[in-house]
């Protein structure tokens, strides 16, 4: 089964960039979209973007100047990079796999909290 | 203001029904983009309930149910548990962003 997993700093000072790898399991990262959704402490869900393997990327356009998906294919991980963070981006951020006709997230990681704070 | 709009919160009694609404727009559900739904328990990871607008995954109990008309979508939860208490999201694909949307979450307390 596919496990996802999440990795991090938990702490970044603001205006530095948030860096997160997500490990995956089970699958090959070559297949599929890949994806990071994120949730403020208290608040709702976020979607940041999709990654499929061959380099196509979508991007939240309220994050899109900001947000770089990448992938390792010989570590089977991909990975996050959000530049000149802020308090506001505070927030759990999961690692997920899109459904295979559909636009919907199958595979979730377990969250990694990053806190923005100096 | 999510593109996608969910109550704040229901309720019901064990037991009961309840239903939990999801207004999208002409850039989402009325395209033709399929609505999905999610169950999150208090500290844990978003788990697909519904996908495809009515289609349960492996192990999702049927007294989950969901359906979508036009620009709206419709979770139904009968024979309400205690342990159905979470917030719940429904989602979709968007062309406003050439990606996905989340409602804003509903909370459902179990009274």
């Amino acid at each position: 089964q596919v496990q996802l997993r999440e990795s991090g700093p938990g702490l970044v000072k603001p205006s530095e960039t948030l860096s997160l790898t997500c490990a995956i399991s089970g699958e090959s990262i070559s297949t599929h979209y890949w994806s990071w959704v994120r949730q403020p402490p208290g608040r709702g869900l976020e979607w940041i973007g999709y990654f499929y393997f061959n380099g196509r990327t979508m991007y939240n356009p309220s994050l899109a100047s900001r947000v770089t998906l990448s992938v390792d294919t010989s570590k089977n991980h991909f990975s996050l990079s959000l530049k000149s963070v802020t308090a506001a981006d505070t927030a759990v951020y999961f690692c997920a796999r899109r459904c295979d006709n559909g636009w919907c997230f199958v595979n979730w990681g377990q969250g990694s909290l990053v806190t923005v704070s100096s | 203001q999510s593109l996608l709009t969910q109550p704040p919160s229901v309720s019901g009694a064990p037991g009961q029904k309840v239903t939990i609404s999801c207004t999208g727009s002409s850039s989402n559900f009325g395209t033709g983009y399929d609505a999905h739904w999610y169950q999150q328990l208090p500290g844990q990871a978003p788990k697909l309930l519904i996908y495809a607008n009515t289609n349960r995954p492996s192990g999702v109990p049927d007294r989950f149910s969901a359906s979508k008309s036009g620009t709206s979508a419709s979770l139904v939860i009968t024979g309400l548990q205690a342990d159905d208490e979470a917030d719940y999201y429904c989602q979709s694909f968007d062309n406003s962003l050439t990606g996905s949307v989340f409602g804003g979450g509903t909370k459902l307390t179990v009274l």
